[in-house]
């Protein structure tokens, strides 16, 4: 069946350093791709999301990158600050009339000072 | 300000009792979605409405009820025959067909037995 999994279930960086957190999808039919970051104790935040027609997408200090080839997704955060340690979910939809997402289960991004 | 609130914020239920997590959107979103987390999960559907006085099960909806008589409102229940309601519970809402553009979601509710 469908499923969204991560490669690492936490991840612990230096402040400045740059942050690379990995998923792994296996519906190769979705064509819409999110990040979430949720802090300790409250919802998910949108980060950045990215369509299947692209293989890359920035944003402000992050960026995105979609390998449909082996069902890859990536999240780098540029000059990881303490205020980025929290839970990261990659989530995937389908297109067509489902508008439904499937979520990981997150990798847990420490930054230590 | 648009956006999803969800209440209360700290939810204490009794065995055998039935409690009501709140959901209210002003973002004029058609779709709204229940989830449950447990600690170091991730998300898993529980129910989920695409129209007003429409909704459909997800993963795990046995246990729990909800009803979408406004497009604003959409309460989940947790009843009695939800064996192991602790967890986090989160609403999200989006546009849906006007243009999926992911999930706007709220605070949470943090459901615990005593």
């Amino acid at each position: 069946g469908e499923s969204v999994g991560l490669h690492l279930p936490t991840l612990s960086v230096q402040e400045g350093d740059n942050s690379i957190i990995n998923c792994a999808y296996s519906n190769s039919a979705s064509d819409y791709f999110i990040w979430y970051k949720q802090e300790s104790g409250k919802g998910p935040q949108f980060i950045i999301d990215i369509r299947s027609n692209m293989d890359k997408r920035q944003g402000q200090r992050v960026t995105v990158l979609l390998n449909k080839t082996v069902k890859h997704l990536s999240l780098q955060i540029a000059a990881t600050q303490p205020g980025d340690s929290a839970v990261y979910f990659c989530a995937e939809n389908s297109g067509g009339s489902n508008y439904k997402l499937t979520f990981g289960k997150g990798t847990l991004l420490t930054v230590n000072p | 300000d648009g956006g999803i609130t969800q209440s209360p914020k700290y939810l204490f239920r009794k065995e055998g009792q039935n409690v009501t997590l709140s959901c209210e959107q002003n973002l004029n979103h058609d779709a709204m979605y229940w989830y449950r987390q447990d600690p170091g999960q991730g998300l898993r559907l529980i129910y989920y409405s695409q129209i007003v006085n429409d909704f459909q099960k997800g993963d795990i909806a046995e246990g729990y009820s909800v009803s979408r008589e406004k497009k604003e409102s959409f309460p989940l229940t947790v009843t009695s025959a939800q064996k192991n309601p602790t967890a986090f519970y989160l609403c999200a809402s989006t546009r849906g067909a006007r243009g999926f553009d992911g999930y706007t979601f709220g605070s949470g509710t943090r459901l615990t037995v005593v």
